[in-house]
C-alpha cells in the first residue's frame, strides 16, 4: 500500500541550528501539505503545494520556516533557526488534487529544540 | 474563521462500552466534515467523512452524522475494543484547507 515517508522520524537539536524535514508523497500525488502539531493540539497547516508552486503558506512563519518542492514530487521544510517554540510534529501529508477530500498523512517527524 | 471544537479528554471506558464524542464547528459556507484517528507513534488516518448535511459517515463501526441545524459532528460507537485506543480529531474542510480540533484521548481498557 502506497505511504507518505517522511525523515527523520526524531530529531533534537539546540535552539539557533538550522534543522530539515524531508517528505516523499504518495506517487502521482500532486498536492503536498506540511503541518506542525503541538503537543496536545490539533495539527495546523503550515504550508500547501500543488505540483511545484506554493498556494498557501498564510501560516507559515517565513522569518525563519522555508519550504521547496522543487520537481514537483519531494520536499523538504527548513528552520533557521530553531526555537524553543517550535518543538512539535511536523506532519506530511499528499493528496491526488486539491479538490480531493482525503489527504494521506505520513508518520511525522518529531523534532526537540533544547 | 473557521474552528472546531471538540470534547476534551482523556476518555476512558472499558471494552465494550459506548463511545461518544461530541464536535461542534464554525465554518463559513458548506464545510465537508471529517473524523481522523491517530494511533499511537503513527501519522493521522482518515476514519470517516460527510460532505453535506445530513450525510452519515461509517467506517470499522464509528459513525457521524453531520448536522447543520447544530454545527455538530458528533463521533459514536456502540462496543469500543481494546484496539480502538487512540487520539481522535475532528476536522472541517473549506477552501481546500482542512482546519482540525485539539483532539481527544480515548483509551479503551480489558
Amino acid at each position: 500500500e502506497a505511504e507518505v515517508a517522511q525523515s527523520p522520524r526524531y530529531k533534537i537539536t539546540e535552539k539557533s541550528q538550522a534543522v530539515a524535514f524531508w517528505c516523499d508523497p504518495i506517487s502521482g500525488h500532486a498536492t503536498l501539505y506540511w503541518y506542525r502539531q503541538i503537543l496536545g493540539q490539533g495539527p495546523e497547516l503550515l504550508v500547501q503545494f500543488q505540483d511545484e508552486s506554493v498556494v498557501d503558506d498564510s501560516q507559515l512563519p517565513k522569518d525563519r520556516f522555508s519550504a521547496e518542492r522543487l520537481k514537483g514530487v519531494d520536499s523538504t521544510l527548513k528552520i533557521q533557526p530553531a526555537e524553543l517554540g517550535d518543538s512539535a510534529m511536523y506532519l506530511c501529508a499528499s493528496s491526488s488534487s486539491r479538490e480531493m477530500n482525503e489527504q494521506f498523512f505520513g508518520p511525522g517527524t518529531r523534532l526537540t529544540v533544547l | 474563521g473557521n474552528s472546531v471544537t471538540q470534547m476534551e479528554g482523556p476518555v476512558t471506558l472499558s471494552e465494550e462500552a459506548f463511545l461518544t464524542i461530541n464536535c461542534t464547528y464554525t465554518a463559513t459556507g458548506y464545510p465537508s466534515l471529517f473524523w481522523y484517528v491517530q494511533y499511537p507513534g503513527e501519522g493521522l488516518q482518515l476514519l470517516l467523512k460527510a460532505t453535506k448535511a445530513d450525510d452519515k459517515g461509517s467506517n470499522k463501526g464509528f459513525e457521524a452524522t453531520y448536522r447543520k441545524e447544530t454545527t455538530s459532528f458528533h463521533l459514536e460507537k456502540g462496543s469500543v475494543q481494546v484496539s480502538d485506543s487512540a487520539v481522535y480529531f475532528c476536522a472541517l474542510r473549506t477552501h481546500y484547507k482542512l482546519s482540525f480540533g485539539a483532539g481527544t484521548t480515548v483509551t479503551v481498557r480489558a
